[in-house]
């Protein structure tokens, strides 16, 4: 199993409604998460860590760990056009070196 | 503050070439990443630097790709002999230590002809 897996997508979602994004993780992951934005052609944007189970909210995103699961997702509710981009999981790994790993992405688009 | 930078921009050479991509990473970050990624695929992890550490090579993907960083800022990805599967985005990213979030930095777009 790799460490991080997501779904590579396309999801598409209309206009306003809730974009739901999901991670799931292997064993050698430590307990830190973090959600980037990708947009076609840009560098990785960071939108999110957590680093506790449960939620957190921010703004029209919230991140939702579930520990005993071994998952971490992303809702944006209210999605917009503008949202539209590749989503990329990543987590800390528990031990020296290559301790960042991403996911392959999940690509979104809202559709107007 | 300033951001992760990284140049040249774009950098378009013949096969068989040299070349030194150049990142700049947060003041004060110990730790510094290069990453690879190719059209439409996910980061492919390079290099990795903390501090005065022996650097984590796992990632690299040939002899021909080597990376150094002086005096624990600025950093160079030196490819030798470039081929045309080398063409990508070579990304930057620093963080303050090791597990922290990381910050990207624009990117160099490598054409290999």
């Amino acid at each position: 199993q790799k460490e991080v897996e997501q779904n590579s997508g396309p999801l598409s979602v209309p206009e306003g409604a809730i974009a739901s994004l999901n991670c799931t993780y292997s064993d050698r992951v430590s307990q830190s998460f973090f959600w980037y934005r990708q947009y076609s052609g840009k560098s990785p944007e960071l939108i999110m860590s957590i680093y506790s189970n449960g939620d957190k909210e921010d703004g029209r995103f919230t991140a939702q760990l579930n520990k005993a699961s071994q998952y971490v997702s992303l809702l944006i509710r209210d999605s917009q056009p503008s949202d539209s981009a590749t989503y990329l999981c990543a987590a800390s790994l528990n031990n020296y070196g290559q301790n960042f790993v991403f996911g392959p992405g999940t690509r979104l688009s809202v559709l107007p | 503050g300033a951001g992760v930078s990284q140049s040249p921009s774009n950098k378009v050479t013949e096969k068989g070439k040299d070349v030194e991509l150049r990142c700049d990473p947060i003041s004060g970050h110990t730790a510094l990443y290069w990453y690879r990624q190719s059209l439409g695929q996910g980061l492919e992890f390079l290099i990795y630097f903390q501090g005065n550490s022996a650097p984590d090579k796992s990632g690299l993907p040939s002899d021909r790709f080597s990376a150094e960083r002086t005096g624990g800022s600025v950093s160079t990805l030196t490819i030798q002999r470039t081929q045309q599967e080398d063409s990508a985005v070579y990304l930057c990213a620093s963080s303050g230590t090791w597990g922290e979030t990381q910050y990207f930095g624009p990117g160099t777009r490598l054409l290999v002809l």
